[in-house]
């Protein structure tokens, strides 16, 4: 049984679409996150919710709009794509939200390629 | 701010050999440090994690972190690599109080048969 589950595995669209990347957690943690990976495999983290609730939001543009209906599920819509936001999307999971140091849980990722 | 810096960007070792992938740190205040492993097309998978205590690590798969505070440095390592730990590796340090996670450009291990 896949633990953190994501999908599309690929997702491929045109500029100025909207777009939605879904993703699942069956482990029962209390928090999720979404995560950027570009082409040179650099990551850096987007958002982090914990139960329900926006606790990390970096430096992203508004046009990324993270939505948690339950502590289960955190989705990502991006509006307006752009050639820039082309990348691979990881969705990962944990307990608790970092006081006892819990590690990550990543999804497989969802590879976004905007033409 | 918190930040890692992993310098290679590749390390080949031959099967059978010892491993080391660096990874420096910079922090204010007490380091939480993690290795993780990405696969080709997978998600990231947790290795181990130092957070106060012995500074050797043992972790999954046979792998070891060394913390050494004045060198600012935990080095991942391995007594004897298989071509199956041919991967991504990623050193990651935590920063503020949620789990939030800095990682590092990520260092591409080679294992030759």
């Amino acid at each position: 049984d896949t633990a953190v589950s994501q999908t599309p595995k690929y997702l491929v669209t045109q500029m100025g679409n909207d777009k939605s990347i879904k993703c699942e957690q069956n482990l029962g943690h209390d928090t999720m996150y979404w995560y950027k990976q570009d082409s040179k495999k650099f990551l850096k983290i987007m958002f982090s919710y914990n139960n329900k609730e926006l606790i990390i939001n970096e430096t992203v543009p508004n046009r990324f709009s993270p939505k948690s209906p339950d502590k289960a599920h955190l989705n990502l819509h991006i509006n307006s794509l752009e050639l820039g936001d082309s990348a691979v999307y990881f969705c990962a999971s944990s307990r608790g939200t970092g006081g006892d140091n819990s590690p990550l849980h990543f999804g497989n990722g969802t590879r976004l390629t905007v033409t | 701010a918190q930040s890692v810096a992993q310098p290679e960007d590749q390390v080949n070792v031959a099967e059978g050999n010892p491993l080391t992938v660096k990874c420096t740190y910079s922090v204010s205040g007490n380091p939480y440090l993690f290795w993780y492993v990405q696969y080709p097309n997978r998600g990231l998978q947790f290795l181990l994690k130092y957070i106060t205590g012995d500074n050797l690590v043992k972790g999954s798969y046979g792998f070891e972190a060394e913390f050494n505070k004045s060198q600012t440095s935990f080095h991942l390592k391995k007594p004897s690599a298989l071509v199956s730990d041919s991967a991504l590796y990623f050193c990651a340090v935590k920063s503020g109080g949620y789990n939030k996670l800095i990682f590092g450009a990520g260092t591409r291990l080679a294992v030759h048969p």
